[in-house]
């Protein structure tokens, strides 16, 4: 099993341009998550996916837009990148059950720089 | 909305000594509690985790505690080594039995060899 993998890890944009950060998990997932991470703030949600087709926003969606046409897939997109977005973006997934909590696995992260 | 606050924001410890990092979270009606470890340049990992139906667990050197009165989770690491060091976040649900999580500003650990 890959887990979960992020496509690409490392991106430089200029201001005003647009891209697509690709997440995949092989885990049979319900539940997926798009985070960011920025010094001394720990992790903030950006938007998060209960199933396919199904998409809700986070603590920070500005900026942002998701997309889960596929269940083991979450893509977030940038329609025009600012400074402010510099940041290493993590993608996570997990299966929430009673017996188990919450416990979500995390892809490996796309540092991305905004110019 | 539920808060966490997460202390020390960095620590360092002898190898072989304790590595003790805070977490004060409002509400005391979790049935879930972990700590994830993140290692430079990946992403974190569930460490450990608790219930409310035990005050303390243990899993080798790692071990969670609850105080209830004080609404304080702690984690402790017990005869700390190089290998340890890392970032640590507490990442307690926003709500009993949700599944979106707040995390912690998060803990840099450094143990010296």
């Amino acid at each position: 099993n890959a887990g979960v993998t992020q496509t690409p890890k490392f991106r430089v944009l200029k201001t005003g341009q647009s891209m697509t950060l690709l997440c995949a998990q092989d885990m049979n997932h319900e539940y997926m998550y798009w985070y960011r991470q920025d010094p001394g703030m720990g992790l903030r949600l950006i938007h998060y996916s209960v199933g396919e087709g199904t998409t809700a926003k986070g603590e920070v969606p500005d900026g942002y837009n998701v997309s889960r046409l596929k269940k083991q897939n979450f893509l977030l997109g940038l329609e025009s990148a600012a400074p402010s977005q510099t940041s290493v973006y993590f993608c996570a997934s997990s299966a929430p059950s009673g017996r188990t909590g919450n416990e979500q696995f995390f892809g490996p992260g796309t540092r991305l720089t905004v110019l | 909305q539920q808060q966490v606050k997460q202390s020390p924001q960095s620590l360092i410890v002898q190898k072989g000594g304790i590595s003790i990092i805070n977490c004060a979270y409002e509400n005391t009606a979790f049935d879930y509690f972990p700590w994830y470890q993140q290692f430079p340049g990946k992403g974190p990992a569930l460490l450990i985790a608790i219930r409310p139906d035990v005050s303390e667990k243990k899993e080798g050197r790692f071990t969670i505690s609850f105080n209830k009165s004080a609404k304080q989770f702690s984690l402790h690491i017990m005869d700390s080594q190089p290998g340890d060091s890392a970032t640590y976040f507490c990442a307690p649900p926003r709500e009993s039995g949700g599944f979106k999580t707040i995390f912690g500003a998060g803990t840099r650990l450094f143990v010296k060899a």
